[in-house]
């Protein structure tokens, strides 16, 4: 089963404009945490943040923002005055405790971000 | 710090053929992962080591796919004989990962072209 489910295949929108990414999750284990990642045309994956189940709070790094909601199981990401440089594929992704280790990530399918001038 | 290495970026090959991909890890990281990336499947979890010793395996293909970690600073992820279904975007990642999940670092990835 799908545990991480990003619903958007694909936002377009004009520079400036401000575009919310939903990820929704599902695990039984009260301690987890969640990540996003970027990946732009260039291929690689980005690094953009960690956030523990035990921790709530909003946060903000520059034009991004992230919204966790353990109620809704949601871990939400906005861009604001999106530029044509935020262009590309977000990820959500889960890690959950195993008997080894925290290892696996296991990530949504991905949404698309297309900013136009 | 030079990130995570991965070579060669690109190889195109015929089925039937081995092929080998190479990942050098961040240095002083405990855990490294590969993992494979298509349009069809997204980026799925092949498998990942600590400390040189595979821990969790589950997401390996088939018996065509074998990785190894000889030391800790590179690791192998070899398909025998290649088919195209194989053809996607081989990434490995690592980690330093001492208490709870760090974040991963991941190569640049390997596009593997099955003809």
């Amino acid at each position: 089963a799908q545990k991480v489910t990003q619903a958007q295949t694909e936002i377009s929108v004009v520079e400036k404009e401000d575009v919310t990414l939903d990820c929704v999750y599902e695990t039984r284990d009260t301690t987890y945490y969640l990540f996003w990642y970027k990946q732009p045309p260039s291929g690689e994956l980005v690094f953009l943040i960690r956030r523990n189940s035990f921790d709530e709070q909003n946060e903000i790094s520059g034009r991004y923002s992230w919204n966790f909601q353990k109620s809704t199981s949601s871990f939400n990401f906005t861009i604001t005055a999106s530029q044509v440089v935020d262009s590309a594929v977000y990820f959500c992704a889960l890690s959950e405790p195993t008997t080894d280790s925290w290892g696996k990530l296991q990530f949504g399918a991905g949404t698309q971000v297309v900013v136009t001038p | 710090d030079a990130g995570v290495i991965q070579s060669p970026r690109h190889e195109v090959t015929e089925m039937g053929q081995e092929v080998t991909l190479r990942c050098k890890p961040i240095s002083g990281h405990d855990y490294l992962f590969w993992y494979r990336q298509t349009m069809m499947r997204g980026l799925e979890l092949l498998i990942y080591f600590n400390n040189n010793v595979p821990i969790d395996d589950s997401g390996m293909p088939e018996d065509r796919f074998s990785a190894k970690m000889p030391n800790a600073s590179f690791s192998t992820l070899k398909i025998q004989p290649s088919e195209p279904r194989d053809s996607a975007v081989y990434f490995c990642a690592s980690t330093l990962n001492p208490v709870g999940p760090d974040e991963q670092y991941f190569g640049p990835g390997t596009r593997l072209t099955v003809t």
